[in-house]
């Protein structure tokens, strides 16, 4: 596509369930990013795919996040029994091999209720 | 450690004062150094990149120049527009060269004035 696209766009859930977000990078694009957004926290790397390499999942809070990259194009990140504290804006971004600068999609806000 | 800092906001001028937001980091190498800009509503553009000491982005009237010695990555525009208004992250890659993911400062959030 013509940028990297997310969704849902927003997401209301409750306190103990799970949720997926989606993101669909820029085809050709072999690197794909998570990162999260909160009011005061600045931009929070979660998790980096680059090709066929295992990701680096430093960034992850806890063990009820994980992610997934299906055939190196769309990714799933899934936050189970979610809690008030992960409500934040999810942002996706992919980039070329050796490229600079990211692309970044328009987010997920998720909140937690 | 690896991490950026940058001046706190909110930063509010008038149309056609000169700009600046501050950005330091640290690293064990030569990381590439990015300036990045939220527009309200919008998600996160890349507006300029410096990969090594002494170079200069610029983009959209907006500069910055990678100072090794000071370890800093200033953003200076000279006459800021109301178009301008919107939030500047400075950030650092963890890999040197084009590879790795970024670290971000917390943003700085400009307004400016008519």
């Amino acid at each position: 596509g013509a940028g990297v696209s997310q969704s849902p766009s927003n997401k209301v859930t409750e306190k103990g369930k799970d949720v997926e977000l989606r993101c669909d990078p820029i085809s050709g694009h072999t690197a794909l990013y998570w990162y999260r957004q909160s009011l005061g926290q600045g931009l929070e790397f979660l998790i980096y795919f680059q090709g066929n390499s295992a990701p680096d999942k430093s960034g992850l809070p806890s063990d009820r996040f994980s992610a997934e990259r299906t055939g190196g194009s769309v990714s799933t990140l899934t936050i189970q029994r979610t809690q008030q504290e992960d409500s934040a804006v999810y942002l996706c971004a992919s980039s070329l091999l050796d490229s600079y600068g990211y692309t970044f999609g328009s987010g997920t806000r998720l909140t937690v209720v | 450690g690896n991490s950026v800092t940058q001046m706190e906001g909110p930063v509010t001028l008038s149309e056609e004062a000169f700009l600046t937001i501050n950005c330091t980091y640290t690293a064990t190498g030569y990381p590439s150094l990015f300036w990045y800009v939220q527009y309200p509503g919008e998600g996160l553009q890349l507006l300029l990149k410096a990969t090594k000491a002494d170079d200069k982005g610029s983009n959209k009237g907006f500069e910055a120049t990678y100072r090794k010695e000071t370890t800093s990555f200033h953003l200076e525009k000279g006459s800021v527009q109301v178009s301008d208004s919107a939030v500047y992250f400075c950030a650092r890659n963890t890999y040197g060269g084009s590879q790795g993911n970024l670290i971000f400062g917390k943003g700085t959030k400009l307004s400016v004035k008519p």
